[in-house]
């Protein structure tokens, strides 16, 4: 089945500065891959996702990137700001596994103000 | 985005009890809904999937006779959580995918229910 890495795990990052979490998945059939904030006691919010005819995808201060050969994604968040502070979860999907997500490990991110 | 709401938002029982959780697509119609666990500081781990009119599909090593799913309709999806004991005190969140732009879909999940059992 599909695996999913996520580093780093924990990314501390002054506000105003860019923060980049990266990770890997092992199934070459993956073909959407979306990013989630988790704030605690919440439930993951989409922030952003991609799909595998497409190399990058921007929205205001988020952006994914998408490297289909080398089997890896990014999330880039720049300007950081404090209320960006939460875990990201990356994740990924197949065609073939009836809708299932395999999920990162997961990154705690913190903007120190 | 589409709305998943999840009820009770937590709730507290006592050991050998059982807890019915609650999972609603608010604003679209879902065939299919997915229920997750999550344990502090950790992913989330895909339990089951739900089908509506079906049985639903458990992960290995989740034992069916204790998390019982029922997908009544094309917007509900309930999970049981039989004789409880404090080994289940977790996390459990749903998600539901919606159809978005061009047909695709996406992967939206409610805000979870903290479960503590004493």
């Amino acid at each position: 089945g599909e695996n999913v890495e996520q580093h780093p795990s924990t990314l501390s990052v002054q506000e105003g500065d860019s923060a980049v979490i990266k990770c890997t998945y092992s199934d070459s059939a993956s073909n959407y891959f979306p990013w989630y904030k988790q704030e605690l006691g919440k439930g993951p919010q989409l922030i952003i996702d991609i799909r595998s005819n497409v190399g990058e995808k921007k929205d205001q201060r988020i952006a994914v990137t998408l490297n289909k050969t080398a089997k890896h994604f990014s999330l880039h968040i720049t300007e950081t700001q404090p209320e960006d502070s939460a875990v990201y979860f990356c994740a990924a999907r197949t065609s073939t596994s009836y809708g299932k997500l395999t999920f990162g490990q997961g990154t705690i991110l913190t903007v120190h103000p | 985005g589409a709305v998943v709401s999840q009820h009770p938002s937590w709730v507290i029982c006592k050991s050998g009890t059982s807890v019915k959780i609650e999972c609603r697509s608010l604003d679209f119609q879902a065939t299919t809904m997915f229920w997750y666990r999550q344990f502090p500081k950790q992913s989330l781990m895909l339990m089951a999937t739900s089908n509506e009119g079906s049985k639903a599909t458990y992960e290995q090593g989740v034992e069916k006779d204790k998390f019982l799913i029922n997908h009544a309709s094309l917007t509900l999806s309930t999970l049981t959580v039989t004789s409880a004991h404090p080994e289940d005190s977790s996390f459990y969140i749903c998600s539901a995918p919606a159809l978005a732009g061009g047909g695709t879909d996406t992967q939206y999940f409610g805000p979870g229910t903290r479960l503590t059992v004493l």
